[in-house]
């Protein structure tokens, strides 16, 4: 099994502020999706990145894939309470997707 | 485009009853559908893969006999929880990834499954 390690696990950041999430693994994959998950709901997916050095912006959100196709990071700019939710990354592998741990992300008013 | 729904979204049952709930992909056609058991503020843990006309690849620790998965069209996977226990209580999510496409999958909005 390929690890996807996630981090930070969990945030806490005020409505306004900036913020990072990291998905890190020592496997190369085919692809890497991210997705949003609310309480009760099943994961929204956000985006797929697929060529290495890849940027994809979605409004505030910005996501890179690294070069080696190993890693990827998410980037919230001023964060709303609405981005509130678990961030999800997932690894293809051929068949099966590999998720990461997820962060849970709280964004106050 | 790419919409999976679950059906139920929410059960109740007793202690050795059998429940069965559906994923279908509604705009698409899924080769291969997923199943994800989450437990609370925990990431998703892959239960079984299965292929339309064959049949599922469980993953370690799953038990077949107990979670019954069938894939009897390209739009539908159904997964039934039999001689339910309590701890079988869980969120089930499936997803589905279409013919051809990339390792997106698509989630359906999951199933709450609560067993007494």
């Amino acid at each position: 099994t390929q690890l996807l390690e996630q981090s930070p696990q969990f945030l806490s950041i005020q409505e306004g502020e900036n913020l990072t999430v990291y998905c890190n693994s020592s496997s190369v994959f085919s692809s890497l999706q991210w997705y949003r998950q609310e309480p009760g709901e099943g994961p929204v997916l956000l985006v797929t990145v697929v060529t290495g050095g890849e940027v994809k912006k979605l409004k505030r959100l910005t996501f890179q894939f690294g070069d080696a196709r190993k890693d990827s990071s998410l980037h919230i700019t001023a964060a709303q309470p609405g981005d509130t939710g678990l961030y999800l990354c997932a690894g293809g592998a051929g068949y099966a997707l590999n998720f990461g741990k997820g962060t849970s992300l709280l964004v106050t008013p | 485009g790419a919409v999976v729904s679950q059906h139920p979204s929410r059960v109740i049952c007793k202690s050795g009853t059998s429940v069965k709930i559906e994923c279908r992909s509604l705009d698409f056609q899924a080769t291969t559908m997923f199943w994800y058991r989450q437990f609370p503020k925990q990431s998703l843990m892959l239960m079984a893969t299965s292929n339309e006309g064959s049949k599922a690849t469980y993953e370690q620790g799953v038990e077949k006999d107990k979670f019954l998965i069938n894939h009897a069209s390209l739009t539908l996977s159904t997964l039934t929880v039999t001689s339910a226990h309590p701890e079988d209580s869980s969120f089930y999510i499936c997803s589905a990834r279409s013919a051809g496409g990339l390792d997106t999958q698509y989630f359906g909005p999951g199933t709450r499954l609560t067993v007494l």
